[in-house]
């Protein structure tokens, strides 16, 4: 198995709704991501869990809140989100975070929607 | 800190035309470089790491240090070719842990 798989693959909430976003890989990666992308715009670092650890949180508000429960999932609780959090969610995968990252796999995404 | 650049955001050629997709990049240390393409409701996917010095799909990329460029190069374009090509760099960043950066992206259009 050589892919990401994120669900769902389209969530549309309300801004004081609750809901999460999944990622899951089976390919014994240690490092996993989470961007953030807007239409015709390039993937924005929010964070990067590496040996199920937070690595790396990109000054992301606390609206965002991520979870690694174990090496294969990584999840996005998201909270009183505003309409400008409404943009294609990734994740992606790699093989353990050194001084490189190496290649990273990416999932179709989540497109989430705020009204 | 780490910095992509990608002077093009729109590339339009002919089929069968010679295509170069710019990439500058700003680093203090290695970098890793890579090349992702994102076509048409597919995910973004990995096209070209310049470690690896291999040819994909008729692509080539040479990383120039000098320069600090990495270009992405094919002397004859497909309309399959068409898609989003983002450069991006890996390193280490300011505060810990390394990331993947990514230039603003070429979206280049082979026309038949």
């Amino acid at each position: 198995d050589t892919e990401v798989t994120q669900t769902p693959k389209h969530l549309v909430m309300g801004m004081t709704n609750k809901k999460s976003l999944k990622c899951e890989q089976h390919m014994g990666h240690r490092a996993m991501y989470w961007y953030k992308q807007k239409a015709k715009k390039p993937p924005e670092l929010m964070f990067v869990y590496s040996y199920e650890k937070l690595s790396i949180n990109e000054s992301v508000p606390s609206r965002f809140s991520p979870e690694c429960p174990n090496s294969s999932l990584l999840n996005l609780h998201l909270h009183a989100l505003q309409p400008e959090d409404s943009a294609l969610y990734l994740c992606a995968s790699s093989q353990a975070s050194g001084t490189t990252t190496g290649e990273l796999f990416f999932g179709e995404g989540s497109r989430l929607t705020v009204l | 800190a780490q910095r992509v650049t990608q002077p093009e955001k729109l590339l339009s050629v002919f089929k069968g035309a010679p295509v170069e997709l710019k990439c500058n990049y700003s680093y203090s240390g290695s970098p890793e470089l890579f090349w992702y393409v994102q076509y048409s409701r597919q995910r973004l996917q990995l096209l070209l790491r310049h470690i690896s010095r291999e040819s994909i799909k008729g692509f080539t990329a040479d990383l120039n240090k000098g320069e600090t460029s990495f270009h992405l190069k094919k002397p004859f374009a497909q309309e399959e070719d068409s898609a989003m090509y983002y450069c991006a760099l890996s390193g280490w960043g300011e505060t810990s842990g390394s990331r993947l950066t990514f230039g603003e992206g070429t979206q280049l259009t082979v026309n038949p």
